[in-house]
């Protein structure tokens, strides 16, 4: 089955500093890659998704870059906020669009220091 | 986007009580939901997904018989929770997925 890697498990940064996140999955059929965020007590929150068909996607400071070849993804935050300090997660998924399952990577602790 | 709500967002019950916690999708439909369990620290785990109308398909090494899911409703699903012990103690979250996945605020189960 699928399987997804996250890395690094915590990331600090200074305020106005980028952060990036990576990850891995080994199913090549996974068609669809989103990312979220999640603040202490609460669910997971969907800040930005990229599918198969595309390399690159940005909303405001945030981008998700794609590399099928490789089977990678990346989270790009630009101009960090300490409202940004987060749990991250990156989620790979196959089958049809509102029923395939998403397997979740291990989570990056994002610290952004003012 | 689609919101997901959950209740209760926290319970706490003794050893051997049964608890059940909702699901709700309030502004769509949605024929599959999620559930998932989060450790402190670490991520969510997929337990099962939940079809309306259907048998819910549990993940390998999930205890069905513990883990009760009803999905009754377009817009609600449950997990039960029976027999409850304290290593069931854990953060409960569900989903539904229209094109994208969305998440509820979770609920917060304490066993004592």
């Amino acid at each position: 089955g699928e399987n997804v890697e996250q890395h690094p498990s915590t990331l600090s940064v200074q305020e106005g500093d980028s952060a990036v996140i990576k990850c891995t999955y080994s199913d090549s059929a996974s068609n669809y890659f989103p990312w979220y965020k999640q603040e202490l007590g609460k669910g997971p929150q969907l800040i930005i998704d990229i599918r198969s068909n595309v390399g690159e996607k940005k909303d405001q400071r945030i981008a998700v870059t794609l590399n099928k070849t490789a089977k990678h993804f990346s989270l790009h935050i630009t101009e960090t906020q300490p409202e940004d300090s987060a749990v991250y997660f990156c989620a790979a998924s196959t089958g049809s669009s509102n029923t395939g399952k998403l397997i979740f990577g291990q989570g990056t602790t994002l610290q952004v220091k003012p | 986007g689609a919101v997901v709500s959950q209740h209760p967002s926290w319970v706490i019950c003794k050893s051997g009580t049964s608890v059940k916690i909702e699901c709700r999708s309030l502004d769509f439909q949605a024929t599959t939901m999620f559930w998932y369990r989060q450790f402190p620290k670490q991520s969510l785990m997929l337990m099962a997904t939940s079809n309306e109308g259907s048998k819910a398909t549990y993940e390998q090494g999930v205890e069905k018989d513990k883990f009760l899911i009803n999905h009754a409703s377009l817009t609600l699903s449950t997990l039960t929770v029976t027999s409850a012990h304290p290593e069931d103690s854990s953060f409960y979250i569900c989903s539904a997925r229209v094109e994208e996945q969305y998440f509820g605020p979770g609920t917060r189960l304490t066993v004592t």
